[in-house]
């Protein structure tokens, strides 16, 4: 079955550091590829997400793209800041109308002040 | 507040006793997912709806779990005679896309129902 496997933590950055989370699926079909990020104490919310290959998504200064040929959906940030500080878990869905997401087992973000 | 509301916030419960949990999703959309969350874990799915059909279902859920959502409205979690593995964060998500289009996999989540196993 479809799977995600995501680097694990905990990463700690200082503040303004660049970020890169790597991310990556395995799938019979072309999944829709998403980011969710749980802060600390609040449920778990979408980031963003690519839903073909070489699309890119973005959010809040995250970016990733939907890379078919490497199938990974790597997160990167040009300049953290503390309050990014957060669980980030990479997801798919799960054939072409994403009935079901599988999501990785998520990789906790600390960044320093 | 995403819409998406569950009950009880947290339960802690003897092994062997039964539990339920209510999802009541974020209304007019037809699909209902549930999910377990673990320590250091990602949401494992457990079984989604169709309306008030159970389209799927997790090899994680065993026998002694069963989910319903009569009406296709509210949805519950039954877990009977826990076990203390069967302590989690139990999560109940309903899609961001609307009630009838095409499900393209974002999910809301609720805030979920943390169960505890003594």
């Amino acid at each position: 079955g479809d799977s995600v496997t995501q680097m694990e933590g905990p990463v700690t950055l200082s503040e303004e550091a660049f970020l890169t989370i790597n991310c990556t699926y395995t799938a019979t079909g072309y999944p829709s590829l998403f980011w969710y990020v749980q802060y600390p104490g609040e449920g778990l919310q979408l980031l963003l997400k690519a839903t073909k290959a070489d699309d890119k998504g973005s959010n809040k200064g995250f970016e990733a793209t939907y890379r078919k040929e490497t199938t990974s959906f790597h997160l990167e940030k040009g300049s953290v800041q503390v309050s990014d500080s957060a669980v980030y878990f990479c997801a798919s869905g799960e054939g072409s109308s994403a009935s079901k997401i599988i999501f990785g087992s998520g990789t906790r973000l600390s960044i320093r002040p | 507040d995403t819409g998406v509301s569950q009950n009880p916030r947290h339960k802690i419960t003897k092994r062997g006793q039964n539990v339920t949990f209510r999802c009541d999703p974020i209304s007019e959309h037809n699909r209902l997912y549930w999910y377990r969350q673990t320590l250091g874990q990602g949401p494992e799915f457990l079984t989604y709806f169709q309306n008030e059909a159970q389209l799927e279902k997790s090899r994680l859920l065993s026998d002694r779990f069963s989910a319903e959502r009569p009406k296709g409205s509210f949805s519950t979690l039954e877990i009977q005679r826990t076990e203390q593995g069967d302590s989690a964060m139990y999560l109940c998500a309903s899609p961001i896309a609307g009630g009838q289009s095409t499900n393209t996999g974002e999910l809301f989540f609720g805030e979920g129902s943390r169960l505890t196993v003594l």
